[in-house]
């Protein structure tokens, strides 16, 4: 099974700066099969990139994604207020999915 | 617009059987495109796959290793949803459970709708 580690864990930032999110794999992942989610409180997990750097319909283009092999990176380029949540990385892999454990993106 | 409607109970005794529906709404259930996936989240273990079921050509299944003998997702096309039974819980089973409709484009696969969430606790 291929782990995928976040980090940091948290990140404290202030509105306006640029968040940059890291997930790296234990094995090499096609690039085809690694998506990014954000998550609010008592909310489901929503998908912001896939294919790891194509966006979603609707989102932003403040989100985007890059990276390949076992390093891949989600960069918010100016933080809003409503990008305040929690992030993780997911990847498919021989039939199986996995997730990252998440990084939480926190007002400074 | 695909719509995701999940259903179930929220409270389970240890050792029965854990079963949710997600009925689907915008796309079929038999779709050559996309997979019905089930997904679980607790503090202890974050967001976990249990497994899928989708149609191509016939039916395939796929399960996470974690919960492979217990589990069972079966698709309905007379009712165009899919659901999710988990035997033998234990605590441990405790969580929100999420489905989702994961779909292939040229760029990449990925979960683009997802359930609302059910909160399932198993205690006696």
């Amino acid at each position: 099974e291929i782990v995928l580690t976040q980090s940091p864990g948290t990140l404290s930032l202030s509105p306006g700066e640029r968040a940059t999110l890291s997930c790296r794999a234990s094995q090499s992942v096609s690039s085809s099969y690694l998506a990014w989610y954000q998550q609010k409180p008592g909310q489901a997990p929503r998908l912001l990139i896939y294919g790891a750097s194509s966006r979603a319909t609707g989102i932003p283009d403040r989100f985007s994604g890059s990276g390949s092999g076992t390093d891949f990176t989600l960069t918010i380029s100016r933080l809003e207020p409503e990008d305040f949540a929690v992030y993780y990385c997911q990847q498919y892999g021989s039939s199986r999915v996995t997730f990252g454990q998440g990084t939480k993106v926190e007002i400074k | 617009q695909v719509q995701l409607q999940q259903s179930g109970p929220g409270l389970v005794k240890p050792s029965q059987t854990l079963s949710l529906t997600c009925a689907i709404s915008g796309d079929s259930v038999s779709s050559n495109s996309a997979a019905w996936n089930w997904i679980r989240q607790s503090p202890s273990r974050g967001l976990e796959w249990l497994g899928r079921t989708y149609y191509r050509s016939k039916w395939y299944n796929d399960y996470a290793v974690s919960v492979k003998s217990r589990i069972t997702i079966n698709p309905d096309t007379s009712k165009n949803q899919f659901s999710l039974q988990l035997n033998s819980v234990t605590p441990e089973d405790t969580a929100v459970y999420y489905c989702a409709r994961e779909t292939v484009a040229v760029a990449g696969t990925c979960m683009d709708v997802w359930g609302q969430g059910t909160t399932v606790t198993v205690s006696s």
